[in-house]
């Protein structure tokens, strides 16, 4: 089982620009999850998805959409990135009931310039 | 609204020294207590976990932890460190009335020393 994997690794965009983070895992779980990472400040929850078909915000939604595609993948879209949304991003899964247990992917580092 | 806080932004301890990474949580019920360590450049890898029985849970990697009531706290615990710990390491809560969304706290990174 791969677990939980995201796409891409990297990336560099020019403000303004629009991408779309991919994330899957392989381990049948309900809820999924977009956090980033910024120095210092620990991880921050963007949004997340109890099951297929659910969305809701988290922490620090502004400037991001998500679509829970089906059970397996959870994709983060930034329409118009800035500079602030230079960050680490991670997504993670968890099974229903699991306690907060949750299994996270790589990351995807992003930069805005 | 459940918090955590990691008093410590960075600790350096000696190779074969003992740890305490230390976690306060608040949180008015019993929580369920996370440690995670990430690696440089990696994810986060789950080290132990509590959600009730013995306060003191046992880990992967030699780790443990001690869940206090009294002082609302789950530190993290080495006997003897390897150079291989050197990490950033963060605690996280979670409760039932916020299903499986944890929050973090901002992390303790560990440097070892040869």
């Amino acid at each position: 089982n791969a677990g939980v994997t995201q796409t891409p690794k990297f990336q560099v965009l020019k403000t303004g620009q629009s991408m779309t983070l991919q994330c899957a895992q392989d381990m049948n779980h309900n809820s999924m999850y977009w956090y980033r990472q910024d120095p210092g400040m620990g991880l921050r929850l963007i949004y997340y998805s109890a099951s297929e078909g659910t969305t809701d915000k988290g922490e620090v939604p502004n400037g991001y959409n998500v679509s829970r595609l089906n059970k397996r993948e959870f994709s983060l879209r930034l329409e118009s990135a800035a500079p602030s949304q230079t960050s680490v991003y991670f997504c993670a899964s968890s099974a229903v009931g699991g306690g907060g247990e949750q299994f996270f992917g790589p990351g995807t580092r992003l930069t805005v310039l | 609204a459940q918090s955590v806080t990691q008093p410590d932004i960075h600790i350096t301890v000696s190779e074969g020294a003992s740890l305490e990474l230390r976690c306060n949580y608040s949180y008015g019920a019993t929580p369920y207590l996370f440690w995670y360590v990430q690696s440089p450049g990696q994810g986060l890898q789950l080290l132990l976990k509590y959600f009730s029985g013995d306060t003191l849970v046992q880990g992967i990697k030699g780790f443990e932890a001690e869940f206090k009531r009294s002082q609302s706290s789950f530190n993290l615990r080495k006997p003897s460190v390897h150079w291989s710990d050197a990490a950033e390491y963060f605690c996280a809560v979670a409760s039932k009335s916020s299903g499986d969304k944890l929050t973090f706290g901002t992390g303790t990174r560990l440097a070892v020393r040869p």
